[in-house]
């Protein structure tokens, strides 16, 4: 089975803190995921990665930074974090590279939810 | 049209119904389609990939129709595990993420 953590469930910062939320995962993965949930604006793409040391901008990354200096590992980290980063982050993997003609199953960890006082 | 849309519900019905809901895209490059669940609190998990052709996984029932860019999930005789939020999910932009519908909320009750 796929598995995917994530350092924390939950987690309390003030703001303007550093934030780092870290993500593994086991079964050798190319891609890798960061998104947010929130409600009534569903998943919202943050940051992605096909590869180490590669990233690419989703949807909503400003912000945001991304580390993936080891494959099985990408770290979304706020630089100064703010009261509407507050959210669920989700982090995600799948198996297939960037020359795939098809997107494959994305693999998500449990979650960290985030709060920004 | 919103790139993927889907009623938001909620969709109440009573254990052992039929309920059915449908997606809209509007992407028509898209080459893969997906049914996520995802339970309160939880992470979205793969329902069922989506084939061309229809494809059946016990009472789920997944079809797509690419001429009017939907597709469906039919779930039969509804148990109150079923309760969940479905998430619509489509292949998207040029490379080849995927997007998310903000889903359809089921309960199923006793």
């Amino acid at each position: 089975d796929v598995k995917v953590t994530q350092s924390s469930r939950y987690l309390v910062k003030r703001t303007g803190e550093k934030v780092f939320l870290e993500c593994v995962q086991d079964m050798d993965h190319e891609n890798m995921f960061w998104y947010r949930q929130d409600p009534g604006l569903g998943l919202r793409l943050i940051y992605f990665s096909y590869d180490v040391k590669m990233k690419e901008k989703g949807d909503i990354p400003e912000g945001y930074s991304v580390s993936r200096e080891k494959k099985e590992r990408f770290s979304l980290i706020l630089e100064s974090a703010s009261t509407n980063q507050t959210s669920m982050y989700l982090c995600a993997s799948s198996l297939w590279g960037r020359a795939s003609a098809n997107a494959d199953t994305q693999y998500f960890g449990p979650g960290t939810r985030l709060t920004v006082l | 049209r919103k790139e993927v849309e889907q009623d938001p519900g909620p969709f109440n019905v009573p254990e052992g119904a039929t309920v059915a809901f449908n997606c809209t895209y509007s992407n028509s490059a898209s080459q893969s389609f997906f049914w996520y669940r995802q339970d309160c609190r939880k992470e979205p998990k793969l329902l069922m990939s989506v084939y061309s052709s229809g494809n059946e996984d016990g009472r789920f029932t997944a079809q797509l129709n690419r001429a009017s860019q939907y597709i469906s999930l039919l779930i039969r005789d509804s148990k109150l595990s079923d309760s969940a939020t479905y998430l619509c999910v489509l292949e998207g932009g040029s490379q080849g993420n995927l997007i998310f519908g903000k889903g359809t909320k089921l309960s199923v009750k006793p």
